[in-house]
């Protein structure tokens, strides 16, 4: 059975910070791993990684896949208020059906 | 394009009544999946279909749940009875295969309660 676990499950920083979000799985056949940001709503796509070592780029937001160490991490630096949202980590096997984690909650104070 | 719609976006009902979520997935999108969120469980897999057709459904909850897809553009989710442990956020996700097809793309799903 496919799993994904996130740590930490909740961090609260001040803006300005860095942050790093973690992402360790296990899969059959791995596909590729997919970030999502969920704030009050539904989740929306930030990166999906297939290749490791080759960092996905999206303003403060930058993730690398580690395949070898089956890991992933999230960073955003210089965070902001509107960062504040459960950030979702996902897994695809030869299913291609995503396995998601359970999220990290992040809270950006001003 | 619009996005995955669904409706309603929010739905109150007593223990016991029949409950049907909607949902309309991205035009062109070959698959679409049906999820349950809940802060003790996280959002779980309940069934998805590949070109109308369900493919697993192993994540539906118990016989009370049912899904149907007449078509590329409608599903929907029932719950018959309904139960207060049913209370939850529903997602519609659809996604398309050959552009990637894990990259789903989530509804903005319908809350759920159950008194």
């Amino acid at each position: 059975e496919d799993k994904v676990v996130q740590s930490p499950l909740s961090l609260v920083v001040h803006e300005g910070d860095t942050v790093t979000l973690n992402c360790s799985y296990e899969v059959t056949n791995f596909r590729s791993l997919l970030w999502y940001k969920q704030e009050k709503k539904a989740p929306t796509f930030l990166f999906m990684l297939t290749s490791s070592g080759i960092e996905k780029k999206s303003g403060r937001l930058s993730s690398i896949l580690d395949k070898k160490e089956l890991f992933s991490i999230l960073n955003i630096t210089a965070t902001q208020t509107g960062d504040s949202a459960v950030y979702l980590c996902a897994v695809a096997g030869g299913s291609y059906i995503p396995t998601f984690g359970r999220g990290t909650s992040l809270i950006v104070h001003p | 394009d619009a996005g995955v719609i669904q409706s309603p976006r929010h739905e109150v009902t007593e223990m016991g009544q029949e409950v049907t979520l909607r949902c309309k997935p991205i035009s062109g999108h070959d698959y679409l999946f049906w999820y349950r969120q809940t802060m003790m469980r996280g959002l779980e897999l309940l069934i998805y279909f590949n070109n109308n057709v369900p493919i697993d459904d192993s994540g539906m909850p118990e016989d009370r749940f049912s899904a149907k897809m007449p078509n590329a553009s409608f599903s929907t989710l029932k719950i018959q009875p309904s139960e207060p442990r049913d209370s939850a956020v529903y997602f519609c996700a659809s996604s398309f295969r050959q552009g990637g097809g894990e990259t789903q793309y989530f509804g903005p799903g319908t809350r759920l309660l159950v008194l």
